[in-house]
């Protein structure tokens, strides 16, 4: 079973407006970490933000937040005022504690338009 | 500078012709990786160490060898690469402090079998 989804292969969104990309999981591990990283297309992978899953609040980094909802196993990244230089591929990752893998979705490519 | 180097960038090479993608990292991580990236597949995990002389398959170990005989290096063998091995490969790594350190990459190494 796929560990981490994300359903949007694709996204555009016009400049300035907020932008959420989908990212659910699936783990038994009570101990887990979430990520978002940003794939430009120079191709370089960049760290955005990390969400624990005995974190008490949504993990902020600047205009990027985390929307996440334990519950509904859901990590949903969200960018606040696009810019154009947000057009990239962003992946969502899990790292349980107790498994040395750590996994990672198909992504999902976002547009941003001028 | 904290990195993870890896080399080359682009390589181009024929079905059946050994090839070594080297890595290294300055930042004495424990955890290291390699992940190949496919259109539409995201990334997979081909092959993880948890330290030295510690190794792991990860989903798509097929056609790889690894080795770990340093913290910092963690070589990609290709013993008689296939025109399906034509990818886009990450070297990666973290501290092992399990779910919460997020993966520092390489730059990419860009590999044509033909």
């Amino acid at each position: 079973a796929q560990k981490i989804t994300q359903t949007q292969p694709g996204m555009f969104v016009q400049e300035k407006e907020a932008v959420t990309l989908d990212c659910t999981y699936d783990t038994s591990d009570p101990s887990y970490g979430l990520f978002w990283y940003k794939q430009p297309s120079s191709g370089e992978m960049i760290f955005l933000i990390y969400q624990g899953s005995y974190d008490q609040q949504n993990a902020t980094e600047g205009r990027y937040s985390l929307n996440f909802q334990k519950a509904r196993k859901s990590a949903n990244l969200v960018i606040s005022a696009s810019q154009l230089g947000d057009s990239a591929m962003y992946f969502c990752a899990m790292r349980e504690e107790w498994d040395d893998k750590i996994i990672f979705g198909k992504g999902t490519r976002l547009h941003i338009l001028p | 500078e904290a990195q993870v180097t890896q080399n080359p960038r682009y390589l181009i090479t024929v079905t059946g012709k050994k090839l070594t993608v080297t890595c290294s990292q300055n930042m004495n991580h424990e955890y290291m990786s390699w992940y190949r990236q496919d259109p539409g597949l995201g990334l997979r995990q081909i092959y993880y160490s948890m330290n030295v002389e510690v190794t792991d398959k990860g989903d798509v170990p097929e056609g790889y060898k690894v080795s770990r005989k340093e913290k910092r290096n963690f070589p990609l063998i290709l013993e008689s690469p296939s025109p399906n091995q034509t990818s886009l490969y990450f070297c990666a790594s973290s501290p092992q402090d399990r779910s919460y350190s997020p993966l520092h990459f390489g730059n990419g190494t860009r590999l044509t079998v033909t």
